[in-house]
């Protein structure tokens, strides 16, 4: 079966750090591209990461950028993203998805409050 | 970045009558090799996103074929024939055109009457 979950996720405090996983089965994570979805409470998905296929280039949603870091590891069929300096506007359901976007994992909830 | 607008907001339909989202782009979809990418996502309550039509048209397996969906350049619309009680969600719109970053529609939430 073709999967992704993701893990990781939790509550942190403002100006906190975590780092979420995906991990893959049932299919090659390293012949893609992955990225990841966010999508706050109520509110459409949003875009925050791309990262290629051997890990050595991402790109980020300008909201994040110096902030996140999009990481992967293929031997271990996961991709990371690591997230510094949060602030409450970080709160969502965080998705990671292959392109052609026909694969997206359950999610994981990150929420960041004090 | 692409703005990708969608139409009703909501929706509201009896059981068996159709429905149909329009959602328009502020840029063409069509991609240098004739390709327009352009995705209708699922959301049901609760879950996570799920590709129905990938390419304009084209339904992904086990996807019914009261879906369907049609349009071109900046226009686009996703219709179901007869809706039934597990089509209740939300659905967006997707282009993945131009990236980074994929832009998604603000979504149309469907209700049964």
């Amino acid at each position: 079966e073709v999967k992704l979950v993701e893990s990781g996720g939790g509550l942190v405090q403002p100006g906190g750090s975590l780092r979420i996983s995906c991990v893959a089965s049932g299919f090659a994570l390293s012949e893609y591209w992955a990225f990841w979805v966010r999508q706050a409470p109520g509110k459409a998905p949003v875009w925050v990461s791309r990262i290629n296929i051997d890990g050595s280039s991402a790109d980020y949603a300008d909201s994040v950028k110096g902030r996140f870091t999009a990481s992967r590891d293929n031997a271990k069929r996961t991709v990371y993203l690591q997230m510094n300096s949060l602030r409450a506007e970080d709160t969502a359901v965080y998705y990671c998805a292959i392109p052609p976007f026909d694969i997206w994992g359950r999610g994981t909830m990150v929420t960041v409050s004090s | 970045d692409v703005v990708m607008t969608q139409s009703p907001l909501s929706l509201a339909v009896t059981l068996g009558q159709p429905a149909s989202i329009s959602c328009k782009s502020s840029q063409t979809l069509e991609y240098s090799d004739g390709n327009v990418y352009l995705n209708w996502i699922q959301q049901r309550p609760g879950q996570s996103p799920r590709r129905l039509i990938y390419e304009v048209s084209i339904r992904d397996s086990g996807v019914p074929d009261r879906f369907s969906g049609t349009g071109s350049a900046t226009d686009f619309t996703l219709k179901i024939s007869r809706v039934e009680a597990e089509d209740v969600g939300i659905y967006y719109c997707m282009q993945g055109t131009h990236w980074p970053p994929i832009t998604f529609g603000q979504g149309t939430r469907l209700e049964i009457k």
